[in-house]
């Protein structure tokens, strides 16, 4: 089945800072890949996704790249503000089956 | 857009006792419903995965007696954690993939179960 991975686990920006966060999936038949934020005590929120067919999807101050070849993705958040403060979660799947989360990273933008 | 309402968002209960919870589609109809369970400071592992009109299909190492899934109609699918202990105390999602939104997916608010 599928594995994804996701990097860093922690991380800690400066209010205005750039934030990343990587992940890998193994099953080269995904064919979606969705970022989450959850906040404390609630369901994940949808912030970006994007489909195979496409490299780079961008959303304000948020965008997701997608490497098909290597099998990675990645989340981008410029210009953080104290609100993005949150878990972020990655996942990937055939759409429509199942999902796979990452691990999640808990970020935190100091003021 | 899509909505999964979930039900109750709180419940403690005690070592013993049973406790459904519910996700209804509000606005589209869900074939498909994505159990999952998040521990504290952990992500979010799928528990098991109901069709409408026929049995859940549970993941590895998911207990299908202790964990019964109903997905009965197009718009609600329930999970009833039976003979619930401590060591279920956990925070429950569901998710549902929407056609309209190309198979996007919706997620319940979710439901933090406390067995005391």
């Amino acid at each position: 089945g599928e594995n994804v991975e996701q990097h860093p686990s922690t991380l800690s920006v400066q209010e205005g800072d750039s934030a990343v966060i990587k992940c890998t999936y193994s099953d080269s038949a995904s064919n979606y890949f969705p970022w989450y934020k959850q906040e404390l005590g609630k369901g994940p929120q949808l912030i970006i996704d994007i489909r195979s067919n496409v490299g780079e999807k961008k959303d304000q101050r948020i965008a997701v790249t997608l490497n098909k070849t290597a099998k990675h993705f990645s989340l981008h958040i410029t210009e953080t503000q104290p609100e993005d403060s949150a878990v972020y979660f990655c996942a990937a799947s055939i759409a429509g089956n199942m999902l796979t989360f990452g691990g999640g990273t808990r970020l935190m933008v100091k003021p | 857009g899509a909505v999964v309402s979930q039900h109750p968002s709180r419940v403690i209960c005690k070592s013993g006792t049973s406790v459904k919870i519910e996700c209804r589609s509000l606005d589209f109809q869900a074939t498909t419903m994505f159990w999952y369970r998040q521990f504290p400071k952990q992500s979010l592992m799928l528990m098991a995965t109901s069709n409408e009109g026929s049995k859940a299909t549970y993941e590895q190492g998911v207990e299908k007696d202790k964990f019964l899934i109903n997905h009965a109609s197009l718009t609600l699918s329930t999970l009833t954690v039976t003979s619930a202990h401590p060591e279920d105390s956990s925070f429950y999602i569901c998710s549902a993939p929407d056609r309209r939104a190309n198979y996007g997916y919706t997620f319940g608010s979710g439901t933090r179960l406390t067995v005391v």
